[in-house]
C-alpha cells in the first residue's frame, strides 16, 4: 500500500528560528501533496497544496511567506515554518496520493510532526 | 468554516454497545472518506464511498452515503475498545487530486 513518510516526528525550536518538516511518498509518486494543521482535540484544517514543479496554493488566511512550501520532486514536499513563534506550535499532517489514481480511493497520511516553539 | 459537521463530537459508551456517528453538510460531495486518527498519529483511511444510497461494511463498521451526496454515517457494532480513536468524515467534490474538506471530528471512547 501507499506510504506517506513525515520527518521530524517532533521538534522543540527557539522563537524566531526556522523548521523545516519533509513528507516523502515512499512508494509511489505524487503531483500533488497537502499540508494540514491540528490543535489539540480539534479537526484538520488545510493549509496548502503542493504541487510538483509549481507554486503551493494557499488557504485563505494562510501566510504564504511563513509556510514556505517547496514540492521540487514527485516525491517529496517541504514545509518550512518561518521566524517561527510560540502560536505556530501545533501538529502538522501530509497527505498525499498516487498520481492518476481517482477519486475512489483516498488519501494517505504521514503520521504528522508536533512542533513546539519556545 | 467547517462545511461538515459530525455529531456527536464526543461518545463515550461500554464495550459491546451500539453507536452511530453523523457526518452532515449542505453542501454536495463527490465522494466521502472515514478516518481514524490516533493520537500523534495521523488518519489512517477507513473506506471511502461515492455513490449516493452506498452503503460499505467493514467487519464491525457500516459507512452510509446519504441519497443526495450530502451526509453520511458511520455505525459500529459490539464496540471495542481497539475502535477509540478520532473519527473524521471528509469530503471531496471532484474525481482528481482534489482537496479535502473534513468535518468537525468525533471523539470515541470505549470502556472496557
Amino acid at each position: 500500500g501507499a506510504v506517506v513518510s513525515q520527518h521530524p516526528s517532533w521538534v522543540i525550536c527557539k522563537s524566531g528560528t526556522s523548521v523545516k518538516i519533509e513528507c516523502r511518498s515512499l512508494d509511489f509518486q505524487a503531483t500533488t501533496m497537502f499540508w494540514y494543521r491540528q490543535f489539540p482535540k480539534q479537526s484538520l484544517m488545510l493549509m496548502a497544496t503542493s504541487n510538483e514543479g509549481s507554486k503551493a496554493t494557499y488557504e485563505q488566511g494562510v501566510e504564504k511567506d511563513k509556510f514556505l512550501i517547496n514540492h521540487a520532486s514527485l516525491t517529496l514536499s517541504t514545509l518550512t515554518v518561518t521566524s517561527a513563534h510560540p502560536e505556530d506550535s501545533s501538529f502538522y499532517i501530509c497527505s498525499a496520493r498516487p498520481s492518476g489514481q481517482g477519486g475512489t480511493y483516498g488519501y494517505t497520511f504521514g503520521s504528522g510532526t508536533r512542533l513546539t516553539v519556545v | 468554516t467547517q462545511l461538515l459537521e459530525q455529531s456527536p463530537q464526543f461518545l463515550s459508551i461500554q464495550e459491546g454497545e451500539n453507536l452511530t456517528v453523523y457526518c452532515n453538510s449542505s453542501s454536495v460531495f463527490s465522494s466521502l472518506q472515514w478516518y481514524r486518527q490516533e493520537p500523534g498519529e495521523g488518519p489512517v483511511l477507513l473506506v471511502t464511498v461515492v455513490t449516493g444510497g452506498e452503503v460499505k461494511k467493514l467487519k464491525r463498521l457500516t459507512f452510509q452515503f446519504g441519497d443526495a451526496r450530502k451526509d453520511s454515517s458511520l455505525h459500529i457494532t459490539a464496540a471495542q475498545p481497539g475502535d477509540t480513536g478520532l473519527y473524521l468524515c471528509a469530503g471531496a467534490r471532484g474525481f482528481g487530486n482534489e482537496k479535502l474538506t473534513f468535518g468537525t471530528g468525533t471523539r470515541l471512547t470505549i470502556i472496557p
